[in-house]
């Protein structure tokens, strides 16, 4: 089992609608995770740390299920700013990166 | 805003040479990490460094690969014998304390070998 595993997408949704989507990890011990952005050839940027049950930043929502292992993200009344690479990372001793789930915000 | 700072943004080489990618990472953060990202590929571990040693080093950061905090601010990755294969996007990344403080990343260098 990977590290970390993300649905690749893409996800194409219109402006206005939720998405929401999944990542999975292998290592039951980990403690914090991160939802961090990126757009195409640029660095990643953090959205949003999820430390305990869940996060929660204006149009965006993250919770983790532990005992499932996952934690998911949801974006409410997306916006064409939103169309990025959407990247999970695990908060172990090398911060673990999924490898991304795209979306595609359409006017 | 403080932020971590990559030098050169891109750099081609030929195959063989020896490459030297520098970052300056925020000012009061401990540790620091670099990262690669080949095109269209995730982001991967290379290494972390902390108190002037490696703390942990992926498969992929092997004997080619070496790291130094030479002057107390700048932290380089340094490839010695390039490969095709080496061409990529190289993320140096900063974080304050390694519990659970983002990691904030530089704008990358991206390095070409031909």
């Amino acid at each position: 089992r990977k590290e970390v595993e993300q649905d690749p997408g893409p996800f194409n949704v219109p402006e206005g609608a939720t998405v929401a989507f999944n990542c999975t990890y292998s290592n039951s011990a980990s403690q914090s995770f991160f939802w961090y952005r990126q757009d195409c050839r640029k660095e990643p940027k953090l959205l949003m740390s999820v430390y305990s049950s869940g996060n929660e930043d204006g149009r965006f929502t993250a919770q983790l299920n532990r005992a499932s292992q996952y934690i998911s993200l949801l974006i409410r009344d997306s916006k064409l700013s939103d169309s990025a690479t959407y990247l999970c990372v695990v908060n172990d001793y090398k911060l673990s990166f999924g490898a991304g789930t795209t979306v595609t915000v359409r006017a | 805003e403080p932020e971590v700072t990559q030098t050169p943004s891109h750099q081609v080489t030929q195959m063989g040479q020896e490459v030297i990618l520098r970052c300056v990472p925020i000012s009061n953060h401990l540790y620091f990490y670099w990262y690669r990202q080949i095109l269209g590929q995730k982001v991967e571990f290379l290494v972390s460094f902390y108190n002037n040693e490696i703390s942990e080093k992926s498969e992929i950061f092997d004997d080619q690969f070496s790291v130094e905090r030479p002057d107390g601010s700048n932290f380089t990755l340094k490839i010695r014998s390039t490969k095709l294969e080496d061409s990529a996007m190289y993320f140096c990344a900063s974080r304050k304390d390694r519990g659970g403080g983002e990691l904030f990343f530089g704008e990358g260098s991206r390095l070409t070998v031909l």
